[in-house]
């Protein structure tokens, strides 16, 4: 099996930057991807290909990623960005798909 | 307007059957790998297991906990993608999302469908 580890809580206060890790053994060849999702609602993708972002999500998403660590990176973290977050990525071998246990974001 | 609509799910007893389905509209169904995602209430994201386009070979990939017990496919002609589940245990209960890789990896997901086993 492969697991992708996150913290289970972050917590910042509006404006302040917050971090979201993210730790896999396979993340140094595998590209990381990230979900916001709040309650009650399906998934986004907030980040794909470990610093891309799509179309609609704002500038202050950003992703990086060195060695087995991933990072979810929220500049100027507002109250709407309060979510559970989610890593995912494929094990070496490719065929496996995991997500992180996830990250409750809480902004107050 | 690019959308997934799940649906299928319900009450279904433990050892029970049930197919879920996954209608596609918004953009060409045919070019895009489609992935099944559960949540069981309370819970984190739970990766089921996938299907790529035919033009890669509709190769399927499932997770551990699935193998064996469902099936994912698609008709590429009527945009529906299915995951046919079987032998369900309790542990099957949640949420299950279809989830479209149209112009990146995932970014394209419906509102989920519930299924509940239980006697």
């Amino acid at each position: 099996s492969y697991e992708l580890t996150q913290p289970p809580s972050v917590s910042v206060s509006p404006g302040q930057t917050a971090r979201i890790t993210c730790s896999g053994d396979a993340l140094p060849k595998k590209y990381a991807y990230w979900f916001q999702q709040k309650s009650g609602q399906a998934p986004v993708l907030v980040i794909y290909e470990d610093n891309k972002r799509p179309s609609g999500i704002p500038e202050r998403f950003s992703g990086s990623s060195s060695g087995t660590m991933a990072t979810l990176t929220i500049s100027g973290a507002q109250v709407d960005d309060e979510s559970d977050y989610y890593c995912y990525s494929t094990d070496s071998s490719g065929n496996l798909r995991v997500f992180g246990g996830g990250t409750k974001l809480t902004v107050l | 307007e690019v959308q997934l609509v799940e649906s299928g799910g319900g009450l279904v007893r433990p050892g029970g059957s049930l197919r879920l389905s996954c209608a596609a509209s918004g953009f060409t169904f045919t070019n895009a790998w489609m992935t099944w995602v559960r949540q069981a209430p309370g819970k984190g994201l739970e990766w089921v297991g996938l299907i790529k386009t035919k033009t890669d070979g509709e190769t399927t990939d499932y997770a551990a906990p699935v193998k064996g017990r469902f099936t994912i496919s698609r008709d590429d002609s009527q945009n529906t993608l299915y995951l046919e589940m079987n032998s369900l245990k309790t542990e099957d209960s949640a949420v299950y999302y279809c989830s479209g890789n149209v112009l990146a990896y995932m970014d394209v997901w419906g509102e989920g469908t519930t299924v509940t086993v239980s006697s």
